[in-house]
């Protein structure tokens, strides 16, 4: 089966929390790529991150990070001191290598409510 | 700007009538994409083309047709024989080749309602 898993529905923290955000994966292929979109209010889907399953190596962008466990099939995103534009429902999606199809498979999302 | 362009933003469809979605791309990307998304859910692919005069059927192409006659150019027809077509859809493109996991970038997606 080829699944994401984001089982975080919605999550609410107040400015300048850390928070986690969830996405666990199945596949059958070994090689494989995985993707964090942030869907804002206004609909567009923004790129975040495209990591490859040969590259476990965590990833830091300013207050962005992942962390990306294959003994666990999990590509975990933090924000670290979140902020009010943070708020935003976060995708995380599995691009399949087996399948031709170049398509995307997508979680479910998680929401982010991030107070002030 | 390079992007990908979406219109109409807000749809309201009768029913019984076929609606068309408009997508342009000028990033010269050969793959475009049309997805469906539907509250509280992920996306779905509806269609997908890797090259001009080419498309292929996603997950839940019942009711929807495509065209690819340009490569900028990938309209979704939403036709009378979608039985709940009441969604945000949302249209993308990516370098497509044989480079797979290319990332695949988005629009700002349509309102279709049905009223």
């Amino acid at each position: 089966a080829q699944k994401v898993t984001q089982a975080q529905t919605e999550i609410s923290v107040v400015e300048k929390e850390d928070v986690t955000l969830d996405c666990v994966y199945e596949t059958r292929d070994t090689t494989y790529y995985l993707f964090w979109y942030k869907q804002p209010p206004s609909g567009e889907l923004v790129f975040l991150i495209r990591r490859n399953s040969f590259d476990e190596q965590n990833e830091i962008s300013g207050r962005y990070s992942w962390n990306f466990q294959k003994s666990t099939s999990s590509f975990n995103f933090t924000i670290t001191a979140s902020q009010v534009v943070d708020s935003a429902v976060y995708f995380c999606a599995l691009a399949p290598t087996m399948d031709s199809s170049y398509k995307l498979i997508f979680g479910s999302g998680t929401r982010l409510l991030v107070r002030p | 700007d390079g992007g990908i362009t979406q219109s109409p933003k807000y749809l309201f469809r009768k029913e019984g009538q076929n609606v068309t979605l408009s997508c342009e791309q000028n990033l010269n990307h050969d793959a475009m994409y049309w997805y469906r998304q539907d509250p509280g859910q992920g996306l779905r692919l509806i269609y997908y083309s890797q090259i001009v005069n080419d498309f292929q059927k996603g997950d839940i192409a019942e009711g929807y047709s495509v065209s690819r006659e340009k490569k900028e150019s990938f309209p979704l027809t939403v036709t009378s024989a979608q039985k709940n077509p009441t969604a945000f859809y949302l249209c993308a493109s990516s370098i497509g080749g044989r480079g797979l996991g290319n990332t695949i970038y988005f629009g700002e997606g349509s309102w279709l309602t049905v009223v």
